[in-house]
């Protein structure tokens, strides 16, 4: 079952702040977010393990909450660099989502000057 | 570490022919994710192995798409015959972070 992710497309002025939500039908042992640019790999940003874990990098931090099965990416005093399309990715607990690392359809943030 | 990588970054093949996919996972990975991107269907998941074995094959579209990991350090993920339907972007990653190589964008005319 893939992720959901909202909202789908996000556009910002420098400096401003977005946030972007990642929810799932089931019980979830881990959060990991991507950055992609256009012709590019994902580059993995951060994982999250724990229900009320939070993270951050630089000006980029996200909680999990793991009783709602959801997850939110902060992007604060946006750059340009932040530029392309987030990916929330998930792993399930047990059966047949054990280990199994899928993805949502994205959010595409643009940053203008 | 050189992180995890692929080969060949391009093919281009005509309908029909053979193509085979090559990953080298990040050393102490236990984790390996074949994925195909497409703009409509966005990021799938083919296969994924834990510890050399594969686990979940539901994603792989059809008999024509095989993977192996003989291997901890090396997967392949083999396509044959080839069709125009199967041009995009593969992407491995090896976990537990799920770390992404460069992909290989395949395209079969």
């Amino acid at each position: 079952q893939q992720p959901v992710q909202s909202p789908q497309a996000v556009i910002l002025r420098e400096g401003e702040d977005a946030v972007i939500n990642c929810s799932s039908s089931k019980a979830l042992y881990s959060v990991h977010w991507y950055r992609q640019k256009h012709g590019e790999a994902p580059i993995f940003l951060m994982i999250l393990l724990k229900g009320g874990e939070q993270k951050g990098h630089d000006k980029i931090s996200a909680s999990f909450n793991e009783k709602k099965q959801q997850s939110s990416l902060y992007l604060t005093a946006s750059q340009l660099s932040y530029s392309g399309t987030y990916f929330c990715g998930t792993v399930g607990f047990g059966g047949t989502s054990y280990g199994k690392l899928t993805f949502g359809q994205g959010t595409i943030l643009t940053v203008h000057p | 570490d050189a992180g995890v990588i692929q080969s060949p970054r391009h093919e281009v093949t005509e309908m029909g022919q053979e193509v085979t996919l090559r990953c080298k996972p990040i050393s102490g990975h236990n984790s390996l994710f074949w994925y195909r991107q497409t703009m409509m269907r966005g990021l799938e998941l083919l296969i994924y192995f834990n510890n050399n074995v594969p686990i979940d094959d539901s994603g792989m579209p059809e008999d024509r798409f095989s993977a192996k990991m003989p291997n901890a350090s090396f997967s392949t993920l083999k396509i044959q015959p080839s069709e125009p339907r199967d041009s995009a972007v593969y992407f491995c990653a090896s976990s537990p972070q799920g770390i992404f190589g460069q992909g290989t964008r395949l395209t079969v005319v």
